[in-house]
């Protein structure tokens, strides 16, 4: 079973605070993913990434950065974290396929919360 | 604006009786369709993925994919309490992002 493993379940920060939120998975798939939950807005997709040292911006990208130094590892990054970033947020990975067809795997979420 | 639409419910069902949740999309070269369970406050897990137009079966899970009329659906049988959840369509469309729909509440009532 692939699993992907956030560093974190739950984590509250101040505002102002730079935040890592960790994220490794264990099946060598090249897709890596941050996506952040909120009630009424569904998945939004923060960035992503295809391969080591490469990323691409999401859909919400603003006030976020991200490092993928190895293959397993997609770190998040909130530069100054502001409480409009208090969210449930989920790493998810994937294999790379030509026709589309591979699923995302989630990890269990941390809930972030700034005050 | 690439779009996935689910009704967000909740979908009341009694126990034993088909769940049926629907998705459509605006992608007409949509490639890849994903249906996902959440139980609050977990992350999504795949419950079924199809490619092809037609049926796939699962267990007690069924999902259904009809291309020309861009719409995908899955259909729980024997529905349990246990299968009380959110429920999300993802479709990979034809620049191989992947589109969530905002989710189906489904509750399953004893």
């Amino acid at each position: 079973d692939v699993k992907v493993t956030q560093s974190s379940r739950y984590l509250v920060k101040r505002t102002g605070e730079k935040v890592f939120l960790e994220c490794v998975q264990d099946m060598d798939h090249e897709n890596m993913f941050w996506y952040r939950q909120d009630p009424g807005l569904g998945l939004r997709l923060i960035y992503f990434s295809y391969d080591v040292k490469m990323k691409e911006k999401g859909d919400i990208p603003e006030g976020y950065s991200v490092s993928r130094e190895k293959k397993e590892r997609f770190s998040l990054i909130l530069e100054s974290a502001s409480t409009n970033q208090t969210s449930m947020y989920l790493c998810a990975s994937s294999l790379l396929s030509d026709r589309g067809n591979s699923p995302l795997h989630f990890g269990n979420g941390t809930r972030l919360t700034v005050t | 604006q690439k779009e996935v639409e689910q009704n967000s419910g909740p979908l009341s069902v009694p126990e034993g009786a088909i769940a049926s949740l629907n998705c459509t999309y605006s992608d007409r070269v949509s490639q890849s369709f994903f249906w996902y369970r959440q139980y609050s406050g977990k992350s999504p897990e795949l419950i079924m993925s199809i490619y092809s137009n037609g049926d796939k079966e699962d267990g007690r899970f069924t999902a259904q994919l009809n291309k020309a009329s861009q719409y995908v659906s899955l259909l729980i049988r024997d529905s349990q309490p246990s299968d009380s959840a959110t429920y999300l369509c993802a479709v990979r469309g034809g620049n191989y992002q992947l589109i969530w729909g905002a989710g189906t509440k489904l509750i399953i009532k004893p």
